[in-house]
């Protein structure tokens, strides 16, 4: 079974350009999150989708980052303009339900932005 | 909203030595507890967790955790570490009956010299 895959592993932009981070949950997985962990700090949450839902944005930092999930499939995350302070990895992680899984992740590999 | 502090951003140890990974957690509600570990080029994948019972976790690679409730607290360890256990180490907290979105700390790094 494929794990969670993220596209591109490493992106570097200039300030002000636009990336656009791809997240492929683990199949049938409905819950799909997004994480951001800035150098030597924690990894915070962004928000989580349950199938093509919001569930919970209250992590997004400003109206410059616009995540989707169409189909309840795989997601994008637009940093649009980006900035210096955006440079980090990017996580995206599923999950197969709620509560019962009692927050247990599966993880990708991160995407790595780079802001000059 | 609950929090965790992961007090050591860096523990070095030599090969075949004890170590003990440190985090505390606040929580207003229960919760469970959770370590995560991240090698280097890969995505961070549960160590173990705690969500009831024994407080005396056991988990993959010889890792065990205990949860002290009075303490706040869910410290990493292991008796012996290989120089594979290199890697970055993830605490993270959810609150039960709630979102059960996990809360992470800052990480600890562990190095183990040969």
């Amino acid at each position: 079974e494929a794990g969670v895959t993220q596209f591109p592993s490493h992106s570097v932009i200039e300030k002000g350009q636009t990336v656009t981070l791809r997240c492929d949950p683990i199949s049938g997985h409905d819950n799909l999150y997004w994480y951001r962990r800035v150098m030597g700090k924690e990894i915070k949450f962004l928000l989580h989708f349950v199938k093509e839902s919001k569930q919970d944005e209250s992590g997004m930092p400003n109206n410059r980052f616009l995540a989707e999930r169409t189909g309840g499939t795989y997601s994008t995350l637009k940093v649009q303009p980006a900035e210096l302070e955006d440079s980090g990895v990017y996580f995206c992680a599923s999950s197969p339900y709620r509560g019962q899984n009692s927050g247990e992740l599966f993880f990708g590999e991160g995407s790595r932005l780079t802001v000059l | 909203a609950q929090s965790v502090t992961q007090l050591d951003s860096q523990v070095p140890v030599f090969e075949e030595a004890p170590v003990e990974l440190r985090c505390n957690y606040s929580s207003s509600v229960s919760v469970y507890l959770f370590w995560y570990v991240q090698y280097p080029n890969q995505g961070l994948q549960l160590l173990l967790k705690y969500l009831s019972g024994s407080t005396l976790v056991k988990g993959i690679n010889g890792f065990e955790a205990e949860f002290n409730k009075s303490q706040t607290s869910f410290h990493l360890r292991k008796p012996s570490v290989h120089i594979s256990d290199t890697a970055e180490y993830f605490c993270a907290v959810s609150e039960t009956g709630g979102s059960y979105i996990p809360t992470f700390g800052r990480g600890t790094s562990l190095i183990v010299h040969p």
